[in-house]
């Protein structure tokens, strides 16, 4: 089993609306949790990091669900400027690795 | 703003050859990775090191070595090329050995071994 999974979509969402997707990690020791954005033949960027209460950056919403060990990211107001890939990222304490998902791609379309 | 270079965007090389991958970040970060990237397996994590000449393996890390003479410069070495090394390859860099810490990534070496 993966240490992390993603429904790679992709998820094509008409501007405006509001996409939603998951992503679960199998190690219940996962401390630290991240959502990338990767564009089309470019690096992985950090678009936020996940908190235990949840947190709100702008247009997107990141939650974790420790019990059933999945983090999810919301869009809300969906743009054009959206359309990437997003890269569920997990960390357990104490230990440098990070594990990725293979990313969910939304397509945003005018 | 934190500065991950690696210095080729494209490479071709042929199988047999020993292949070398520079990357240099700018921010006197602690940590730097070594991943590759293929479609649908996401990111692996091939080698990183957590000081001057420390390195660790990573998931991945056979066909492949690293070095790390200075703490701003990391090196990827493929021994002896191989078509399966064929991949994405990314640099990346990480303030601490602390978990929380984000990772800054380079543009990438799209990297072709025929």
């Amino acid at each position: 089993r993966k240490e992390v999974e993603q429904d790679p979509g992709p998820f094509n969402v008409p501007e405006g609306a509001t996409v939603a997707f998951n992503c679960t990690y199998s190690n219940s020791a996962s401390q630290s949790f991240f959502w990338y954005r990767q564009d089309c033949r470019k690096e992985p960027k950090l678009l936020m990091s996940v908190y235990s209460s949840g947190n709100e950056d702008g247009r997107f919403t990141a939650q974790l669900n420790r019990a059933s060990q999945y983090i999810s990211l919301l869009i809300r107001d969906s743009k054009l400027s959206d359309s990437a890939t997003y890269l569920c990222v997990v960390t357990v304490s104490n230990d440098y690795k990070l594990s990725f998902g293979a990313g969910t791609t939304v397509t945003v379309r005018a | 703003d934190v500065k991950v270079t690696q210095s080729s965007r494209y490479l071709v090389k042929r199988t047999g050859e020993k292949v070398f991958l520079e990357c240099v970040q700018d921010m006197d970060h602690e940590n730097m990775f070594w991943y590759r990237q293929d479609p649908g397996l996401g990111l692996r994590l091939i080698y990183f090191s957590y000081d001057v000449k420390m390195k660790e393996k990573g998931d991945i890390p056979e066909g492949y070595s690293v070095s790390r003479e200075k703490k701003e410069r990391f090196s990827l070495i493929l021994e002896s090329a191989s078509t399966n090394q064929t991949s994405m390859y990314l640099c990346a860099s990480s303030l601490t050995e602390y978990s929380n810490q984000p990772q800054h990534f380079g543009d990438g070496t799209r990297l072709s071994i025929l």
